[in-house]
C-alpha cells in the first residue's frame, strides 16, 4: 500500500522568502502525486498534480513541485511567499489498482511573518 | 453556488444521537467521497461511491453509514455519535477522466460530539 510522509508539521517563513515543503512517498511503481492547500475555514484546493512526463510541475498561485523518483519525493516550492500563503498544505499519493483512493500526508502548517 | 456544498457547516450534537451530514454537487461527477480530518492525522477516507448503486467502505468506516440518494447527493450518517467522532468532515467529488481522479472538495462540516 502507498504511504505519504510530510516531515515538517509546522514551518514559519518571512514574507518574500522562498519556501520548500517536503513530501516523501512510498509506492512501488510510478505514483500519482498531488498537493492541496487548506486555508483557514476552507476546504482543500488543488495546487498541482503529477501524473507523468515533465518532472517539474507548475501549479496555481506561483507554486511548483518536482518529482524525484530516486528520492521518492515530491517537494513543493515557491520562490517568494506572500502572507496569503499561510495555510495548511497536504501532499497526497494515488496508485493504480487502488480504486482511485488517495492517501494523504498529515499536513504542514505554514506561518508567514511580515 | 459552490460546486460541492456541505450542510451543515457546523454542528454540535450529544453522545448517542443520530446525525446526518449532507453533500450535494453540481459538477455532474459520478464519484463522491467522504473524508474525515483530524489534527496531525491528515485526511482519512470513510466511504466512497462511484455511482448511485456503488458504495464502498474506506479505511475508517466503522460507526458511519452513507446513502447515495442521487448522482448529485451523498449523505454521511453517524447512527449513534460518540465523542471521538468529533472532527472536520469533507465531502469530495471527482470524474473518471484522465489517469487518476482529481478530487474537488466541499468546505467541510465541523462536527462536535459532547
Amino acid at each position: 500500500a502507498q504511504s505519504v510522509t510530510q516531515p515538517d508539521i509546522h514551518i514559519t517563513v518571512s514574507e518574500g522568502a522562498s519556501l520548500e515543503l517536503r513530501c516523501n512517498y512510498s509506492y512501488g511503481a510510478t505514483p500519482y502525486l498531488f498537493w492541496y492547500v487548506q486555508s483557514p475555514g476552507q476546504g482543500l484546493q488543488l495546487l498541482l498534480k503529477y501524473f507523468s512526463g515533465d518532472t517539474l510541475v507548475q501549479g496555481i498561485k506561483g507554486f511548483e513541485a518536482e518529482f524525484k523518483r530516486s528520492q521518492s519525493s515530491f517537494n513543493l516550492r515557491k520562490p517568494s511567499v506572500h502572507w496569503s500563503d499561510a495555510a495548511e498544505y497536504f501532499c497526497a499519493v494515488g496508485a493504480t489498482g487502488t480504486a482511485s483512493k488517495l492517501t494523504f500526508g498529515t499536513g504542514t502548517r505554514l506561518q508567514v511573518t511580515l | 453556488d459552490a460546486d460541492v456544498t456541505q450542510t451543515p457547516r457546523n454542528r454540535i450534537t450529544k453522545t448517542g444521537k443520530r446525525i446526518m451530514l449532507e453533500c450535494s454537487q453540481t459538477k455532474g461527477h459520478d464519484r463522491m467521497y467522504w473524508y474525515r480530518q483530524d489534527p496531525g492525522l491528515g485526511l482519512r477516507l470513510i466511504y466512497y461511491s462511484f455511482d448511485v448503486k456503488d458504495i464502498n467502505k474506506g479505511e475508517i468506516s466503522d460507526g458511519y453509514s452513507v446513502s447515495r440518494q442521487a448522482q448529485a447527493k451523498f449523505s454521511l450518517s453517524l447512527e449513534s455519535a460518540i465523542p471521538n467522532q468529533t472532527a472536520l468532515y469533507f465531502c469530495a467529488t471527482s470524474d473518471a477522466q484522465g489517469g487518476f481522479p482529481t478530487l474537488l472538495f466541499g468546505q467541510g462540516t465541523r462536527l462536535t460530539v459532547v
